[in-house]
């Protein structure tokens, strides 16, 4: 079956547009997950989503970060006014119920902001 | 403050030896425990968990020992093969499955020839 997807697979912004990344969560799973993974560290959570609801935002490093999943199941995380310090790779992943649980990864959105 | 460490950044070791990656928590929460594996320029893919009432899982190659009291996982593979060769994520959350799941920094394994 279908995995966890994620588009553009890679951006270039300049400094001050604005961005806007998409995921794909596997299908039937109430939980989504955005996180940012600078080079070098492990994965950082940005926020999280039970169907519609966004139930966890306290990752998302400053009002210029936005997420929806307006339907429960795809999500678009919005990064406004980018900054270099943005550049990260954007993983999206799902799990079938809660946010403790197993969660299964898609490839990433690979972010450079010049 | 780190919840989650992986205090190795890197680790060799030759095909068909044992591979042992070491993980450190400080939230004594912590009662569910993953490792992921993640290749280049592909998301982490789950690898293996434990639940803390257990002390160790097995999964053919792949054998994950908590030890509560120590607040310490590990991850053993044998034998390691070429195709190990990654970044293995260690992550932990909490007893009420509503609590995110928090990662450590990875440590990326060589699989020597």
């Amino acid at each position: 079956g279908a995995g966890v997807s994620q588009s553009p697979r890679y951006k270039v912004a300049k400094r001050g547009q604005d961005v806007a990344l998409r995921c794909d969560p596997i299908s039937g799973h109430v939980s989504l997950f955005w996180y940012q993974q600078a080079l070098g560290q492990g994965p950082e959570f940005l926020t999280y989503f039970q169907n519609e609801a966004q139930l966890d935002k306290s990752g998302l490093p400053s009002d210029r970060f936005f997420a929806e999943r307006p339907e429960g199941s795809v999500s678009t995380l919005k990064i406004q006014r980018t900054q270099q310090e943005d550049s990260a790779v954007y993983l999206c992943a799902s799990s079938l119920q809660g946010a403790g649980e197993t969660q299964y990864f898609g490839p990433g959105t690979r972010l450079l902001v010049l | 403050d780190q919840q989650v460490k992986q205090n190795s950044p890197s680790l060799s070791v030759q095909e068909g030896r044992i591979s042992i990656l070491n993980c450190d928590y400080t939230n004594s929460m912590f009662d569910y425990f993953l490792w992921y594996k993640k290749y280049p320029a592909e998301g982490p893919t789950f690898l293996i968990s434990i639940s803390s009432i257990k002390d160790k899982n097995e999964d053919g190659r792949f054998t994950v020992f908590l030890n509560k009291s120590a607040k310490h996982l590990s991850l053993h593979i044998v034998p390691s093969q070429p195709g190990d060769s990654a970044v293995y994520f260690c992550a932990a959350s909490s007893e009420n499955r509503d609590d995110k799941i928090i990662f450590g920094k990875g440590t990326r394994l060589h699989i020597l020839p």
